[in-house]
């Protein structure tokens, strides 16, 4: 069963950029993807993107398009997140997740989280 | 404001069946191949995926868990309540119109 380890706690300050990376124990399956989940303290789970590391095609949640950027890269079978302009509201723990996928070159969906990461935490505090 | 919306809460004893529900919408619930997924959450750690494709259990997931869609809304029930059990749930769907996943708000599941 691959693993996913998660890099370490991050404190920045508001304005600044973070990059959080998802290292995978063994070769995710040309069937998934890996979707970036995030949930601040005291609140629900919400999705900022995947992408699908045989693509490298990203795909992002509408309220973070512009300020996220997801890459992968496969000699290392590692993901990352990158997130700029931070502010306190950005404030939480950052999980990854393997994540199988479906559709096509047209346009990619995901549907399925079934191998998660412990969590990054990002603290953003000036 | 969550797309998918839950109850904030539900409770239950030992035993007891219940049930949680998740409603949506045209552009996602609804969409039969927009299936939904529910994931548990036990504080300070990682959600575990419970139920995909609707209905479906991952390997490990007790056959007390089981979900249900119907229209826009879907379901998550529990039977035989255990106090392992108390943790918080939340449903998940691909939005069609966002192009993107949507979570409910999540459910705070108490065992009395």
């Amino acid at each position: 069963q691959v693993q996913l380890v998660q890099s370490g706690a991050e404190v920045k300050r508001p304005g600044s950029s973070v990059k959080v990376s998802c290292r995978a124990s063994g070769d995710i399956h040309s069937s998934y993807g890996v979707s970036w989940v995030r949930q601040a303290p005291g609140q629900g789970l919400e999705w900022l993107g995947g992408i699908i590391p045989q693509f490298g095609i990203p795909n992002y949640a509408q309220s973070f398009r512009g300020r996220v950027t997801i890459t992968a890269d496969r000699s290392t079978n590692t993901v990352y997140l990158e997130m700029s302009s931070l502010r306190s509201e950005d404030t939480a723990v950052y999980y990854c997740a393997r994540d199988r996928y479906g559709g096509n070159s047209g346009g990619y969906y995901y549907y399925n989280m079934d191998v998660w990461g412990k969590g990054s935490t990002v603290n953003v505090s000036s | 404001q969550s797309v998918l919306t839950q109850p904030p809460s539900a409770s239950g004893t030992p035993g007891q069946r219940v049930t949680i529900s998740c409603s949506g919408s045209g552009s996602n619930i609804a969409v039969p191949s927009n299936t939904v997924q529910w994931y548990q959450q036990v504080p300070g750690t990682a959600p575990k995926l419970l139920i995909y494709f609707d209905d479906q259990r991952p390997s490990g997931v007790p056959d007390r868990f089981s979900g249900s869609k119907s229209g826009a809304s879907a379901s998550l029930a529990i039977s035989g309540l255990q106090s392992a059990d108390e943790a918080y749930y939340y449903c998940a769907a691909w939005d069609d119109s966002l192009n993107g996943r949507v979570f409910g708000g999540g459910t705070k599941l108490t065992v009395l």
